[in-house]
């Protein structure tokens, strides 16, 4: 069975710029969530995603949204990129309803200019 | 919230010794320990888990061991070998989403 796939891998942008992120789950996976990944705030959740509907959300500002289709397939948007959006973005699926057992994707490694 | 702490921040060991990471979670309500190995340049891997109606988990050369009452759980990693390097990151969950530690580097020297 094939894992998580993230596109694209690596990804530069200018301030004030945005961006779109894919995340393709493990095949039966329902559950989306994304994290985001930096040295200094470590792994922090972004928000996660079942059944098209965003169920939980993290602690960051509304410029970072995401949305979740029929497929399963989710994405993830920042809008007017900041210098502190550098970071590594993760994706991670799961089958069932909860956040036990979350295979991670390799991420998207975003660095804004 | 719920605040995962993970010590320590390094660890270096002899190939063929025992190596532990220790992590303290602050919300009573969580249910689910699961540890993360993350490799350069790659995503984290989940290499064990356990729930709050376990005490102790096996899988081959890796254990974690939970104290619901201390809030405490750690990994324990026998006969370490060079492959075992990378950044282990312990989380907890109540079923919603995964509080992360800050990870700890493991070295293993050979």
């Amino acid at each position: 069975k094939a894992g998580v796939t993230q596109t694209p891998r690596y990804l530069i942008k200018t301030r004030g710029q945005q961006v779109t992120l894919s995340c393709s789950p493990i095949s039966g996976h329902r559950s989306v969530s994304w994290y985001q990944q930096t040295p200094g705030q470590g792994l922090q959740f972004l928000f996660e995603y079942f059944s098209e509907t965003q169920r939980n959300k993290g602690n960051f500002p509304g410029r970072f949204s995401g949305r979740q289709f029929s497929n399963s397939r989710s994405e993830m948007n920042v809008s007017t990129l900041e210098l502190g959006d550098s970071a590594l973005y993760l994706c991670a699926s799961t089958s069932g309803s909860t956040s036990y057992e979350q295979y991670f994707g390799p991420g998207t490694r975003l660095t804004v200019t | 919230g719920e605040n995962v702490e993970q010590h320590p921040s390094t660890l270096s060991v002899q190939e063929g010794d025992s190596a532990v990471i220790k992590c303290t979670y602050s919300d009573s309500a969580s249910n689910y320990f699961p540890w993360y190995k993350q490799e350069l340049g790659k995503g984290p891997q989940l290499i064990i888990d356990i729930r709050s109606n376990v005490g102790e988990k096996k899988d081959q050369r890796i254990a974690v061991t939970l104290n619901k009452t201390a809030k405490h759980f750690s990994l324990h990693i026998t006969e370490t070998q060079p492959e075992d390097s990378a950044v282990y990151f312990c989380a907890a969950s109540k079923a919603d989403k995964l509080i992360f530690g800050t990870g700890t580097r493991l070295q293993v020297f050979p």
